[in-house]
């Protein structure tokens, strides 16, 4: 089966570092996207990996080990308007997307 | 650029009630469209996928069914809404080109309350 794993929810402090890990088991691979969906909106596409390594974009990075069928969406310096849910998605066939991780950014 | 649109963007209907959500993108040719639908707290659930006109694929069987009647327009529909069908209605595009693993673009969404 396809499965795909986050954390439901994480707290940071505004101006801190956060990581937010992604766990997948699909039966292909084609790539790796991390969307952000503040709420009520629509998700926005902020990354994308289909080879092993870091992937640098501003404040925001990804990593991707297709070994261990893991990634990671690394958060720097972060600002309130960061709050939101970061979306995994894998790409077997079609995209497969986990539930989402809820990032609260505290004062 | 490209852009995407949907309407409405708020929705109210009784069970029993036909819907009918509208998609059109902009700016590009031939794009793979997608309808999605996000119930609240979940991740998101592809309902349908075209490649061109006329050429819908299902992925999960429902009481909804799609259309694509022009290159740029998509269309949801139902003939009797169940209260399950409430959600978040997404729809997204990507390049066609034939590659399958193109970058997704979102519409605003159709929030769908079924009462």
């Amino acid at each position: 089966g396809q499965n795909i794993d986050q954390p439901t929810e994480m707290t940071a402090t505004e101006g801190a570092i956060v990581q937010i890990n992604c766990t997948y088991q699909t039966s292909g691979f084609n790539g790796l996207f991390w969307y952000q969906q503040h709420a009520g909106e629509a998700p926005t596409f902020l990354s994308y990996n289909v080879l092993d390594g870091l992937e640098e974009k501003g404040r925001f990075s990804s990593f991707l080990s297709r070994s261990k069928g893991y990634s990671y969406l690394l958060l720097k310096e972060l600002q309130m308007k960061d709050s939101a849910s970061y979306l995994c998605a894998v790409y077997p066939y079609q995209l497969i997307w986990g539930a989402g991780t809820k990032l609260i950014i505290k004062p | 650029s490209q852009t995407i649109h949907q309407w409405p963007a708020t929705l109210v209907q009784p069970v029993g009630s036909p819907l009918s959500l509208e998609c059109t993108v902009e700016g590009t040719s031939n794009p793979n469209l997608y309808w999605y639908r996000q119930a609240a707290g979940r991740g998101l659930q592809l309902l349908f996928y075209s490649v061109g006109i006329g050429q819908i694929s299902s992925e999960v069987p429902q009481n909804l069914s799609a259309s694509r009647p022009q290159d740029r327009q998509f269309i949801l529909s139902s003939k009797k809404l169940l209260l399950s069908d409430s959600g978040f209605y997404l729809c997204a595009w990507a390049k066609g080109e034939g590659s399958v693993t193109d970058t997704q673009y979102f519409g605003p969404g159709t929030r769908l309350t079924v009462l």
